[in-house]
């Protein structure tokens, strides 16, 4: 069984950035792709990013693309998500999931248990 | 960009009742769609994958069908537990795309 464990709520001033970590068990890391996805109040889900831990790669939204960075730390099977310049949309949950590829792209079968991230001054 | 559009955006219906959910590509992405289910404060949980093959351990109630623009997930007979907000996600290729979520309700 897989398990992602993230970190908890943080506050954050506006132009300021956040990191949130993601712990897995439960089956080889390496094996892995872990991708980031937020949610708004209020609103929808929007995927962030991903890393492949074993090669280190990343793929980004192009929405976020210059204010994300994900990194993995297969020492401690951990992956770090950092958002920077954060602005009061940012506000939301943040999620790690599990991505299962699937022909060109991935879906999503585990999830962690998300983290609050409120932007405020 | 491919967008996705669910219908309807909130529904409300009876136990035992069957309710169906549509997902609506503006491009052909043959069968690469996947449902998830979300409770407030809880994180989502995957349904389906490949249009219409169910996550190991959803109950047998939820299905989905579809493939090239058009998807649905049916929910066979309604239970209180499946009060949620549900959404499609396009996975055709690597720019990831949700749809705007199905809010369901128990009248």
């Amino acid at each position: 069984q897989v398990q992602l464990v993230q970190s908890g709520a943080e506050v954050k001033k506006p132009g300021s950035s956040v990191k949130v970590s993601c712990k897995a068990s439960g089956a080889t890391f390496n094996y892995y792709t872990i991708s980031w996805v937020r949610q708004a109040p209020g609103l929808g889900l929007e995927w962030m990013g991903r890393i492949i831990p074993v090669l280190g790669t990343t793929d980004y939204a192009q929405t976020l693309q210059g204010r994300v960075t994900i990194i993995a730390d297969k020492s401690t099977s951990t992956v770090y998500m950092e958002l920077s310049t954060l602005r009061s949309e940012d506000t939301a949950v943040y999620y790690c999931a599990r991505s299962i590829v699937d022909g060109a792209g991935f879906y999503f079968d585990y999830w962690g248990q998300g983290t609050l991230v409120t932007v405020s001054s | 960009d491919i967008q996705m559009t669910q219908s309807p955006s909130s529904l409300s219906a009876s136990v035992g009742d069957r309710v169906t959910i549509t997902c609506r590509a503006s491009q052909d992405i043959n069968i690469f769609l996947a449902w998830y289910q979300v409770k407030p404060g809880k994180p989502p949980k995957h349904l389906i994958y490949a249009a219409s093959t169910l996550q190991s351990g959803v109950p047998s109630r939820f299905s989905g069908s579809g493939s090239g623009t058009d998807f649905t997930l049916t929910i066979s007979s309604l239970q209180p537990e499946d009060v949620a907000t549900y959404y499609c996600q396009k996975y055709n290729n690597a720019l990831l795309t949700f749809g705007g979520g199905t809010k369901v309700e128990i009248k």
